[in-house]
């Protein structure tokens, strides 16, 4: 079975520090996506950043970036400059044609920022 | 931008009543989704739908049904509900791909629905 995991609960650091969310994930496949999505306490879910398992470069937005190791089944989110508006849950997804198309997600870790 | 409507923030319900969970979005997508959302479960997805009157059980159905008579419109409907139902719950959306694959197509999410039933 296809599983996404992400091993911190809930996380928090200092404004202008950057933080590293961690995810792993376990599959046979080699052709997929993935994604790491971000709930605001305001809750409306959105898209963070996204990538591609073929593609060799890590995916950036903006103060955003992903350490994809495709081989560890790795793909951890940094967040540079940390800003107090930063402070969500974040989850990470991971979504294959084998799955019908569905999107599994991980359980999510709480980051607070302070100030 | 893709807004998708959920008709309520906060609902109480009773045991037994019959629940009706509304979602609307306005960007033409082909696919919508229920998920439930749960401190320390993360999301599980209930239903989604393809097209117009078409429904798929995600991986944790039992105890609800879907409606999707319109493109724009998906409901959620708990026949029974029962206490082991309240939650939050998430409607999303997202683009048909081309081809009839939609897996890299991101989620467009509501609000979400805090339900509780007393």
């Amino acid at each position: 079975a296809q599983t996404v995991t992400q091993s911190q609960p809930e996380m928090s650091v200092q404004e202008a520090e950057t933080v590293t969310l961690s995810c792993t994930y376990d599959t046979s496949e080699n052709n997929y996506y993935l994604f790491w999505y971000k709930q605001p306490p305001s809750r409306q879910m959105i898209l963070v950043i996204r990538q591609e398992a073929y593609k060799q470069q890590n995916a950036t937005e903006n103060r955003f970036s992903v350490n994809f190791q495709k081989a560890a089944k790795s793909f951890s989110l940094k967040i540079s400059d940390s800003q107090l508006g930063d402070t969500a849950m974040y989850f990470c997804a991971f979504a294959t044609r084998n799955r019908d198309d569905k999107i599994i997600f991980g359980k999510g870790t709480r980051l607070h920022i302070l100030p | 931008d893709v807004k998708v409507t959920q008709s309520s923030r906060y609902l109480v319900k009773r045991t037994g009543e019959k629940v009706f969970l509304e979602c609307v979005q306005d960007m033409d997508h082909e696919n919508m989704f229920w998920y439930r959302q749960d401190p320390g479960l993360g999301l599980r997805l209930i239903y989604f739908s393809y097209d117009v009157k078409m429904k798929e059980k995600g991986d944790i159905p039992e105890g609800y049904s879907v409606s999707r008579e319109k493109k724009e419109r998906f409901s959620l409907i708990l026949e029974s509900a029962s206490t082991n139902q309240t939650s939050m719950y998430l409607c999303a959306s997202s683009l048909l791909i081309t081809g009839g694959r939609s897996y890299n197509s991101p989620l467009h999410f509501g609000n979400g629905t805090r339900l509780t039933v007393t």
